[in-house]
């Protein structure tokens, strides 16, 4: 299967904890990756592999797998987190790349 | 830092040809896969299709008979081409490294870094 399903809208309280989720079959044995996305700006990788951060995303950001579902958690959402994020994998074949649908964050 | 710069034609006609390059500075192109992504106005995220190190490619199921993509070792860089172009292959289009692996039954496979997007336009 090559399909990521991702929520179209999460919101949170400022400061407090959300988790964006996005499932496939394909996540049974790939992890996840995570992208944030600013309105007019390229994406930008927040997670990837089993729970890592790229140097310069805050600890706020981390991931998880369970069977066919990853799940990016912020935890103390901030203002300038409001974006949409975006998970990534490959198919079970490892030869096509799928995206999630995308989920939009908004900070109330 | 690897850093991915592009450049290519930012407005075509319909049935014209997309052509977009990708240079790597930083960094050689040897052990990643270099990938083409594009995104509609106000849509997500679309995989075109990537060419890694040895020159294999592979390609989105629903743009591969229109997709090509090459790579110059000796410039350092990769390119797109996309045949017979409409009005809904007008998308940002963006550049990225790649590198899957697996170990231990897991695999993982990441984009980083993202070139700048272009903003390729379809219009008669």
């Amino acid at each position: 299967s090559s399909e990521l399903t991702q929520d179209p809208a999460v919101s949170v309280a400022l400061g407090q904890t959300v988790r964006i989720t996005c499932q496939g079959d394909s996540l049974r044995s790939y992890y996840a990756s995570w992208y944030q996305q600013k309105p007019g700006q390229a994406p930008v990788l927040v997670i990837y592999g089993k729970n890592n951060r790229p140097s310069g995303i805050p600890d706020r950001f981390s991931g998880s797998n369970s069977r066919n579902t990853a799940s990016l958690t912020i935890a103390g959402a901030q203002a300038e987190d409001e974006a949409d994020y975006y998970c990534n994998s490959r198919d079970t074949s490892g030869d096509l790349v799928v995206f999630g649908g995308g989920t939009k964050l908004t900070v109330l | 830092q690897v850093q991915l710069q592009r450049w290519g034609a930012g407005l075509l006609k319909p049935s014209e040809t997309l052509s977009l390059t990708c240079a790597v500075y930083g960094g050689s192109l040897s052990g990643f896969y270099w990938n083409w992504i594009r995104q509609s106005p106000g849509k997500g995220l679309e995989w075109i299709g990537e060419i890694n190190h040895s020159g294999r490619t592979n390609y989105n199921p629903s743009l591969k008979s229109r997709v090509t993509i090459s790579m110059d070792t000796s410039k350092n860089q990769f390119s797109l081409k996309l045949t017979s172009v409409t009005a809904a292959d007008t998308a940002q289009y963006y550049c990225a490294r790649d590198r899957p692996n697996c170990t231990g039954g897991w695999c993982c496979s990441w984009f980083d870094p993202w070139g700048l997007g272009t903003l390729v336009t379809v219009s008669s």
